[in-house]
């Protein structure tokens, strides 16, 4: 069974530079989710999908980030303009449904550096 | 606010060194505790979810206990392929909506010398 796919792996750009990630998530999932994990920390949710509607999106900051799902399949994670604070992981990750005993399945991560 | 603190930050052992490592919870009605495993330059993979006080779950090396307050990922005769990253994470019956979310802790970076 193919994985999570994320792309690109790494992105550097400066500060106030748009940048944008791809996620395609297990075939079949219906549940994507996208988490920012800061160095030496734990990956933090930004957005959740149910298929291409949006479950949660409290902790993201809305003024500068933005996501979509269209056609309830792959996705698209968006900062514009970007701070030296976003160098993070971000982690796109899908479940087959959002229930509390489904796994996560993780893809691999894009690593962004904000300079 | 649910938060989670995983404890030692880092944990060196020698291979067949047993140990375990420590997750403290706070959380408003844990609906389930996770266990992840991060490998540098890889996503968190899924190792165990415990729902209630006293439950156990093993896997090959790896037993996760849960307690009240705290779960425990004990690690039996490690060997170096166990090096990684372990992240405890929690999920309260409280987010509202159909939310997923994981609150994740900070990890524990366990390396498993030879």
């Amino acid at each position: 069974e193919a994985g999570v796919a994320q792309s690109p792996r790494y992105k550097i750009i400066e500060k106030r530079q748009s940048v944008a990630f791809w996620c395609n998530p297990i075939s079949g999932h219906a549940t994507l989710y996208w988490y920012q994990q800061i160095l030496g920390q734990g990956p933090k949710l930004l957005i959740q999908f149910q298929n291409n509607g949006v479950v949660d999106d409290s902790q993201l900051p809305k003024d500068r980030f933005s996501a979509e799902r269209l056609k309830g399949v792959d996705s698209t994670l968006k900062i514009q303009p970007a701070k030296l604070e976003d160098s993070a992981v971000y982690l796109c990750a899908s479940s087959f449904r959002a229930a509390t005993n489904e796994k996560l399945f993780f893809g691999s991560g894009t690593q962004l550096s904000v300079l | 606010e649910d938060q989670v603190t995983q404890s030692p930050e880092a944990l060196r052992l020698q291979e067949g060194e047993s140990s375990s490592l420590n997750c403290s919870y706070t959380v408003s009605g844990l609906r389930g505790l996770f266990w992840y495993r991060q490998d540098p330059g890889k996503g968190p993979e899924f190792l165990f979810t415990l729902y209630s006080a006293g439950e156990e779950k093993e896997k090959e090396r790896l037993k996760a206990t849960l307690t009240k307050k705290e779960s425990f990922l004990h690690i039996t005769a490690p060997k170096p392929e166990d090096s990684a990253t372990y992240l405890c994470a929690v999920q309260g019956a409280n987010y509202g909506g159909a939310t997923n979310k994981l609150i994740f802790g900070t990890g524990t970076l366990l390396a498993v010398q030879p």
